[in-house]
């Protein structure tokens, strides 16, 4: 399994709900990211868990939420979002954290706040 | 802190033909990571092609190559028989050696393959 699964591919949610994006990769990388990207954007660094530990946390507001269960999944809780949080959000993993190990993405969710 | 710069917002190729995709970089390191990534209208970003800098080699994927003047900072994309499924975002990036460094990304080039 050479994938990074990301469900739902799409979500739309009112300012007042709770969701949850998952990421789940079966590879046995270490290193888990979230990215945000706004349309014709580059992607947008938010959180990078390394070894299931919480290594940057790029001043995202506090409506987002990660979690990261074990050493394949991660989570990243919404809650009370606004209109602009609307956007597609990457997961993506490395087999380290180091400079040399590339990138898996996957294929993104669509969110939608209403 | 790095810059990754792309000039281009969109390019145009014929189908078959060649195009060179440009990205420019500053940094005061002297090893690092420079990275081309695509995402087509899937949305998957994948990875196209890597270069460490400390290699004199220019890297090349198949069809893809890369020309790397680590003096002048640049690192552009050649993309060689264009096919439509070329058709897509090209993001440069940027990774330091150092441990724990982030990614960073240019603006991107949207490629478009005419036929």
């Amino acid at each position: 399994d050479t994938e990074v699964t990301q469900t739902p591919k799409h979500l739309v949610m009112g300012m007042t709900n709770k969701k949850s994006l998952k990421c789940e990769q079966h590879m046995g990388h270490r290193a888990m990211y979230w990215y945000k990207q706004k349309a014709k954007k580059p992607p947008e660094l938010m959180f990078v868990y390394s070894y299931e530990k919480l290594s940057i946390n790029e001043s995202v507001p506090s409506r987002f939420s990660p979690e990261c269960p074990n050493s394949s999944l991660l989570n990243l809780h919404l809650h009370a979002l606004q209109p602009e949080d609307s956007a597609l959000y990457l997961c993506a993993s490395s087999q380290d954290f180091g400079a040399h190990y590339g990138y898996t993405f996957g294929s993104g969710t669509r969110l939608t706040v209403v | 802190a790095q810059t990754v710069t792309q000039s281009q917002p969109e390019m145009s190729v014929q189908e078959a033909e060649t195009v060179t995709l440009s990205c420019t970089y500053d940094t005061s390191e002297s090893d690092y990571y420079l990275f081309w990534y695509k995402q087509p209208p899937s949305r998957q970003m994948i990875l196209v092609i890597r270069q460490e800098a400390y290699k004199q080699q220019n890297a090349t994927e198949n069809r893809f190559s890369v020309n790397f003047q680590k003096a002048a900072k640049s690192f552009s994309l050649k993309i060689s028989d264009s096919q439509l499924g070329d058709a897509a975002m090209y993001f440069c990036a940027y990774r330091s050696m150092e441990y724990g460094n982030k990614l960073v990304f240019g603006a991107g080039t949207i490629l478009r393959v005419k036929s």
